[in-house]
C-alpha cells in the first residue's frame, strides 16, 4: 500500500464547475497536510495546508481534513481554466520529523 | 531576490563530468531539502538538513553529496552520475515548526548524457 494515494487522473471539470480532488493516507499518526499545485515544468506551489479535522477554506479552495478515516481532499470552486495543473498531496506522519511524503499527484482540466 | 532561488535552472552534463547545484532561500528558515522528481513518478526526497546538520538521508547513492554551509544555502554535488540520473531536482526550505509548511525553489532541469 502506497503512503499517500491519489488518483492521477486525468480530472476533467467544465468551467466554473467544482473539483474534487482526493488523498488517502496509510499513516494513522500524521499530523499535517498539504496540497501543492504544479504546472507543467514548474515546481510545486503550496496552496492549503491543513491539520485540525474539518474544513479550511481559502479563497476558491477548500480543504478537508477526516483523520479517522484518513482522508484529505481539496475542492475548488468556480474551476478556472488557469487552474488546470497537476495537484499534489503530501502528509507528514507520525513523529514530526517535517518528512513530507507526496502522493502522485492528480492531473486537473479544467475545459472552457 | 526572495523565496528559494536555485541555479543553474537547466544543466546538461556527460556521466564523467563533476557538477554542483546551488539553493539560497532568502525566508528566514532553517530546514532544507533536496527532492528529486521524475517522469511520472511521486516527488522522492533525497536529503534534509536542519539547523546544517544533516537528518536524513533517503538511501541515496554517493555519486550525489550534499552539502549545507549555512542555514541558507544548499549544496548537491554530482559526479560519475546515469542517464537516469536525470530528473528535476527541487530544493525546498521550511520553518522547523508544528506545520512545517515547505516552499520549493524553481527547480534544476537536469540531463545526463
Amino acid at each position: 500500500q502506497k503512503e499517500v494515494e491519489q488518483n492521477s487522473g486525468p480530472l476533467s471539470v467544465p468551467e466554473g464547475a467544482i473539483a474534487s480532488l482526493n488523498c488517502t493516507y496509510s499513516d494513522r499518526g500524521s499530523q499535517s497536510f498539504f496540497w501543492y499545485r504544479q504546472y507543467s515544468g514548474k515546481s510545486p506551489e503550496l496552496i492549503m495546508f491543513i491539520y485540525s479535522n474539518g474544513d479550511k477554506e481559502d479563497g476558491r479552495f477548500t480543504a478537508q481534513l477526516n483523520k479517522a478515516s484518513q482522508y484529505v481532499s481539496l475542492l475548488i470552486r468556480d474551476s478556472q481554466p488557469s487552474d488546470s495543473a497537476t495537484y499534489l498531496c503530501a502528509v507528514i506522519g507520525s513523529g514530526n520529523t517535517g518528512k513530507l511524503i507526496f502522493g502522485q499527484g492528480t492531473t486537473l482540466q479544467v475545459k472552457p | 531576490e526572495t523565496g528559494v532561488t536555485q541555479t543553474p535552472r537547466h544543466l546538461v552534463m556527460g556521466m564523467t563530468n563533476k557538477k554542483s547545484l546551488k539553493c539560497e532561500q532568502h525566508l528566514g528558515h532553517n530546514a532544507m531539502y533536496w527532492y528529486k522528481q521524475s517522469a511520472k513518478k511521486p516527488l522522492e526526497l533525497m536529503f534534509v538538513y536542519n539547523f546544517k546538520e544533516q537528518t536524513e538521508n533517503n538511501s541515496v547513492p554517493s555519486r550525489f553529496s550534499p552539502e549545507c554551509p549555512n542555514s541558507s544555502h544548499l549544496f548537491l554535488h554530482l559526479h560519475t552520475l546515469q542517464p537516469e540520473d536525470s530528473a528535476l531536482y527541487l530544493c525546498a526550505s521550511s520553518q522547523e515548526r508544528l506545520t512545517y509548511e515547505q516552499y520549493f525553489g524553481p527547480g534544476t532541469r537536469l540531463t545526463v548524457t
